[in-house]
């Protein structure tokens, strides 16, 4: 299966904390966003990457949120100081995007963050 | 700012019932539209989706739905449902225009389907 990947799946830290999440999109996709997922909500924008370029952060994005993509491939998410409102499942999608063209993102299976 | 309100939150049906979810979006230019399914303990998947062209767009599992413009509507429709439908149901859109790509999703509607 050559779909989006996440890792890890679950992630339970300390209020505090710094973790970080990996994404790894569907090969050759030049554009990977990441979305935010509470219970009973649909997903929320954070940020998109186009290659290596982050083109758009939503104001969600405060400065405790920092996500990259070095080498246009796999992109990381960290959160720093997290805080117990940061418990969520965080989803990444990645897409061919065409000057143009919409594109169609697919989604990965999400790592769900519970801060304790 | 662009919003999508889907307006079932939950409904329960039984096997062979009709369903139609309900989706507004506000958006004053050229949208691109979807409707996401997320299986009990799976990942988001795409149902169909709208660009442009022959507003009655056709999915997978028998699910279809259709654009009306003057509207703002991206109704979910199927002619007859099965146990295996129970999930929950996104419809998203992202404005034509600018290509950014960016989904602004509605809160989702949880369907269950009764054997």
């Amino acid at each position: 299966d050559t779909g989006v990947s996440q890792n890890p799946r679950h992630k339970i830290t300390k209020r505090g904390q710094n973790v970080t999440f990996r994404c790894d999109p569907i090969s050759e996709h030049n554009r990977l966003y990441w979305y935010r997922q509470t219970l009973g909500q649909g997903p929320e924008f954070l940020t998109y990457f186009q290659n290596e370029a982050q083109l758009e952060k939503s104001r969600l994005l405060s400065d405790r949120f920092s996500a990259e993509r070095p080498k246009g491939s796999f992109s990381t998410l960290e959160i720093q100081r997290t805080e117990q409102g940061d418990s969520a499942m965080y989803l990444c999608a990645s897409s061919s995007a065409l000057a143009g063209v919409p594109d169609t993102q697919y989604f990965g299976p999400g790592t769900r963050l519970t801060v304790l | 700012a662009q919003s999508v309100s889907q307006h079932n939150h939950h409904v329960i049906l039984s096997e062979a019932a009709s369903l139609e979810l309900g989706c507004n979006y506000s958006y004053g230019g050229t949208v691109n539209l979807f409707w996401y399914v997320q299986y009990p303990g799976q990942h988001l998947q795409l149902l169909l989706k709208y660009f442009s062209g022959d507003p009655l767009v056709k999915g997978i599992k028998g699910f279809e739905a259709e654009f009306i413009k003057s509207k703002f509507s991206f109704n979910l429709r199927k002619p007859s449902v099965q146990w295996s439908d129970t999930a929950e149901y996104f419809c998203a859109v992202n404005g034509g225009s600018s290509n950014t790509g960016k989904l602004i999703f509605g809160q989702g509607t949880t369907l269950q389907v009764k054997p």
